[in-house]
C-alpha cells in the first residue's frame, strides 16, 4: 500500500465549477500536512498547509482528518489557471522528509 | 533571480555512463533535499542535507548515487553506471532552519533535472 494515496485523475470541470480533491495517508504518526501544485513540465509548489481545524485561502479550502487519516481540498469558482496536478503531500514524523501522493490532475475547460 | 536553481535542466546520456547534477539552494537555507520524479508520479525523496551533512538516504538511493554538500551550499548528486531506469526529474529543495517553531518549514523546489538514459 501507498504512503499517501489520492484520487485518480484526470478530472475535467467547466469554469466556475467546484471541484474536490480527496487523499489518504497510512501513517498515523504523520506529522503535517500539505498540498503542493505542479504545472506541467515544472516544479511543484506549495500550494497551502492543511491543519485539522480546516483552513482556508481564498477559493482553496482543505480539510484534515486525523482519526480517518483523510485530507481533502476543495476547489472553488474554478478558474483555467487552475488546472494543474495537485499532490497531497505527508511530512513523516522523523526528519524533514515529505511524502507525495502520485497527484491528480485537473484540467478546468472554457 | 534567488529561488533554487538546478543546472543543466536536461541530460541525454548512453547507458553504462556516469552523469552529476549540479543544485544551488537559496543562499540562507542550510537544508537541501533531492528527490526523484517519474513520469505519473510525484516526487520520491531520496537524500537530505543539513549544512554539509548528509542526514539521511533513502534506499532508493542505490550504491550507484552519491550525493555530496562539502561545504554547506551548492550540492552535487552523482549517478554512476547509469541505467535506464534513472530516466526521471531530478528534484532540488532546499528550506530554512525552524527557530523554535515547528519542524517543517517550506521546502522550495528547482526546475529540475531532467535526465533521459537512451
Amino acid at each position: 500500500r501507498k504512503e499517501v494515496e489520492q484520487d485518480p485523475g484526470p478530472f475535467n470541470v467547466p469554469e466556475g465549477a467546484t471541484v474536490a480533491f480527496n487523499c489518504t495517508y497510512s501513517n498515523s504518526a504523520s506529522q503535517s500536512f500539505f498540498w503542493y501544485r505542479q504545472d506541467c513540465r515544472k516544479e511543484p509548489k506549495l500550494l497551502m498547509s492543511v491543519y485539522s481545524s480546516g483552513n482556508e485561502d481564498g477559493r482553496f479550502t482543505a480539510q484534515l482528518n486525523r482519526a480517518s487519516q483523510y485530507i481533502s481540498l476543495l476547489i472553488r469558482d474554478s478558474k483555467l489557471s487552475d488546472s494543474a496536478t495537485y499532490l497531497c503531500v505527508v511530512l513523516m514524523e522523523y526528519g524533514n522528509k515529505l511524502v507525495f501522493g502520485a497527484g491528480t490532475i485537473l484540467r478546468v475547460k472554457s | 533571480d534567488t529561488g533554487v536553481s538546478q543546472d543543466p535542466r536536461h541530460k541525454i546520456t548512453k547507458r553504462g555512463q556516469n552523469v552529476t547534477f549540479r543544485c544551488d539552494p537559496i543562499s540562507e537555507h542550510n537544508r537541501l533535499y533531492w528527490y526523484r520524479q517519474t513520469l505519473g508520479q510525484g516526487p520520491e525523496f531520496l537524500t537530505y542535507f543539513q549544512n554539509e551533512a548528509q542526514l539521511e538516504k533513502s534506499r532508493l538511493l542505490s550504491d550507484r548515487f552519491s550525493a555530496e554538500r562539502p561545504k554547506g551550499s551548492f550540492s552535487t548528486l552523482e549517478i554512476q553506471r547509469t541505467e535506464q531506469g534513472d530516466s526521471a526529474m531530478y528534484l532540488c529543495a532546499s528550506s530554512s532552519p525552524a527557530f523554535g517553531g515547528p519542524s517543517y518549514n517550506e521546502q522550495f523546489f528547482g526546475p529540475g533535472t531532467r535526465l533521459t538514459v537512451l
